[in-house]
């Protein structure tokens, strides 16, 4: 979606090393979400924000973190504790009216060196 | 808990074919029920919704069918087009309780040959 911007598209890391993935909308939706996606598998949810300030777990936290400082961005720092990061990180949003879609960004592809 | 089950992949067919791709939930109540498609390398997008039973969503020729007696959202589209071959995703949000959190499916790959 043109509204969801995420950078880089692509992320070498080495071994011990946090990288941080940006995500920025403009779509003025209150709720931002990070999905990690495996070759050939579904999308998992990382962490989740319905508001400013706030954010929740999803299912598979661990090794990852977030910050919510501003409404238009959420990025999502894959620190050194996980052990596998290699994967395609994607954002998404949307407002927060029940049964609301969500919209992603063209995603980040992160490999380890 | 809530659930969505794809047919599994990949799905190939000639150019002009009939195409379906099943899904199926298990939900409370009335969920919201999507399909998203994948194309190589990029984010999902939204293909289409239905949000009560009877629904049928539509768009660029797909349909599905919110069908709350078989709890089913089967993807369709009279004729496929090399353009169409993606990983398409099934997805619910339940009506009640998680705000919007999505619950996807594992994603059909669908191969359209000339």
């Amino acid at each position: 979606d043109g509204g969801i911007t995420q950078s880089p598209k692509y992320l070498f890391r080495k071994e011990g090393q946090n990288v941080t993935l940006s995500c920025e909308q403009n779509l003025n939706h209150d709720a931002m979400y990070w999905y990690r996606q495996d070759p050939g598998q579904g999308l998992r949810l990382i962490y989740y924000s319905q508001i400013v300030n706030d954010f929740q777990k999803g299912d598979i936290a661990e090794g990852y973190s977030v910050s919510r400082e501003k409404k238009e961005s959420f990025p999502l720092t894959v620190t050194s504790a996980q052990k596998n990061p290699t994967a395609f990180y994607l954002c998404a949003t949307s407002g927060t009216g029940k049964g609301q879609p969500q919209h992603f960004g063209d995603g980040t592809r992160l490999s380890i060196l | 808990g809530n659930s969505v089950t794809q047919m599994e992949g990949p799905v190939t067919l000639s150019e002009e074919a009939f195409l379906t791709i099943n899904c199926t939930y298990t939900a409370t109540g009335y969920p919201s029920l999507f399909w998203y498609v994948q194309y190589p390398g990029e984010g999902l997008q939204l293909l289409l919704k239905a949000t009560k039973a009877d629904d049928k969503g539509s768009n660029k020729g797909f349909e599905a069918t919110y069908r709350k007696e078989t709890t089913s959202f089967h993807l369709e589209k009279g004729s496929v087009q090399v353009s169409d071959s993606a990983v398409y995703f099934c997805a619910l949000i339940p009506l009640t309780g998680g705000g919007n959190k999505l619950t996807f499916g594992t994603g059909t790959q669908l191969k359209v040959e000339l």
